[in-house]
């Protein structure tokens, strides 16, 4: 089963402009990560964040992670053609494996 | 280094018939993971080895799945008596787990089923 809801489930922004994307989940994580997937493509990680992280950046890349409310967001800023794609978040419960989301699906007007 | 490597990329079968997968990891990484994945969905987890050693299965693994990494290295995934349900993106991927690094994938193997 799948603990993650990602909100948006799609999204269509004008190239440049911001891209959020939020994630919730259901129990304790250890950490956070962020994936992208191309169409019919595996996934790409992008970003991880620990439980004691409250953001983090990375290039283009911000995501944030309240605990409290078991919710992360991922921006994208200054968005461009080549970012459209499918938005994964995955948590990591303290065991080895990793909980997907439903996905965002990202597509960049240009 | 290449990445995780998957072969074959396609697979077209019919009902009934069995298939097997096989996935390269990075070879440095000694967790190696299985995920399916359908249209408009997350993956979702198969099962999982540390070098050598299965140590968890999904209820979605069914009798019919079978897994394995000999001496640690490449995966096979097996499905067998294949249904038009097993149609999906097989995803594998690999980790060196410390907490700081997440998964590599490879490119899937798409699985249909007619």
């Amino acid at each position: 089963s799948q603990q993650g809801e990602e909100d948006p489930q799609a999204l269509s922004i004008q190239e440049g402009e911001n891209a959020t994307m939020n994630c919730s989940y259901k129990t304790s994580i250890n950490n956070l990560q962020w994936y992208r997937q191309n169409s019919g493509r595996g996934l790409v990680h992008l970003i991880l964040i620990r439980s004691n992280e409250r953001e983090k950046h990375s290039g283009r890349l911000r995501v944030t992670l309240d605990t409290s409310k078991k919710s992360s967001s991922l921006l994208i800023t200054a968005s461009r053609a080549a970012d459209t794609a499918s938005y994964f978040c995955a948590s990591n419960f303290g065991n080895e494996k990793l909980t997907f989301g439903t996905g965002t699906r990202l597509t960049i007007i240009p | 280094d290449t990445g995780v490597s998957q072969n074959p990329r396609h697979k077209i079968t019919k009902r009934g018939q069995n298939v097997t997968f096989r996935c390269d990891p990075i070879s440095e990484h000694n967790r190696l993971y299985w995920y399916r994945q359908t249209l408009g969905q997350g993956p979702e987890f198969l099962t999982y080895f540390q070098n050598e050693a299965q140590l968890e299965k999904s209820r979605l693994l069914s009798d019919r799945f079978s897994a394995e990494r000999p001496k640690g290295s490449f995966s096979t995934l097996e499905i067998q008596r294949t249904e038009q349900g097993d149609s999906a993106m097989y995803l594998c991927a690999s980790s060196s787990w410390t907490e700081n690094y997440g998964y590599t994938f490879g490119s899937g193997t798409r699985l249909t089923v007619v």
